[in-house]
């Protein structure tokens, strides 16, 4: 089984920060998936990550999938008191199969 | 456009019962996938069905769970003589055939054992 480590696993901060989560693997997945998630609820898909080297953005929100297709980043820009969340990374091994998750970071942004 | 459904949101039973959760899938997704996911860790695999054939099982589903999706449409996922370590989420999520990398939660089942 594939493992993915994320950092930090906490993380609290003022509004109007920046900040980055990391993802990382020392095996290759065929995608990288973000999600968000609240207490009580489904995690959330953000975005999903195919080709070595791609970075996506979601408004404040970009990513980027490693080269090797094995680590991946999320960065927030000016960070609201709305992106407070579990932020989850999760590979796919293979295609269609199963997601491997990380342990998440949890984020708190103080108004 | 729904999204996945689970029901219940909730249940609270009493050791050794058995429970029967239910997934809706998005409609138009051949792929479904069940995860648990206890506190303060990431979901963990249980198992997936591509249309109704179970494509493989997680060591984590013991001999207690069964999963079925009959008609390749909504799962269910029972599990007999439940103990106290079964307490977690239990989440659905769906992917549609062309990328099937892009899994889609439901709102999750909470169990209780007590």
């Amino acid at each position: 089984t594939q493992l993915l480590e994320q950092s930090p696993q906490f993380l609290s901060i003022q509004e109007g920060e920046n900040l980055t989560v990391y993802c990382n693997s020392s095996s290759v997945f065929s995608s990288l998936q973000w999600y968000r998630q609240e207490p009580g609820e489904g995690p959330v898909l953000l975005v999903t990550v195919v080709t070595g080297g791609e970075v996506k953005k979601l408004k404040r929100l970009t990513f980027q999938f490693g080269d090797a297709r094995k680590d991946s980043s999320l960065h927030i820009t000016a960070a609201q008191p709305g992106d407070t969340g579990l932020y989850l990374c999760a590979g796919e091994e293979t295609s269609g199969s199963r997601l491997t998750f990380g342990e998440g970071t949890q984020l708190t942004v103080n108004p | 456009d729904t999204g996945v459904s689970q029901d219940p949101r909730h249940k609270i039973t009493k050791r050794g019962q058995n429970v029967t959760f239910r997934c809706d899938p998005i409609s138009e997704h051949n792929r479904l996938y069940w995860y648990r996911q206890t506190l303060g860790q990431g979901p963990e695999f249980l198992t997936y069905f591509q249309n109704e054939a179970q494509l493989e099982k997680s060591r984590l589903l013991s001999d207690r769970f069964s999963a079925e999706r009959p008609k390749g449409s909504f799962s269910t996922l029972e599990i007999q003589r439940t103990e106290q370590g079964d307490s977690a989420m239990y989440l659905c999520a769906s992917s549609p055939w062309d990328r099937l990398g892009e899994q889609y939660f439901g709102p999750g089942t909470r169990l209780t054992v007590t």
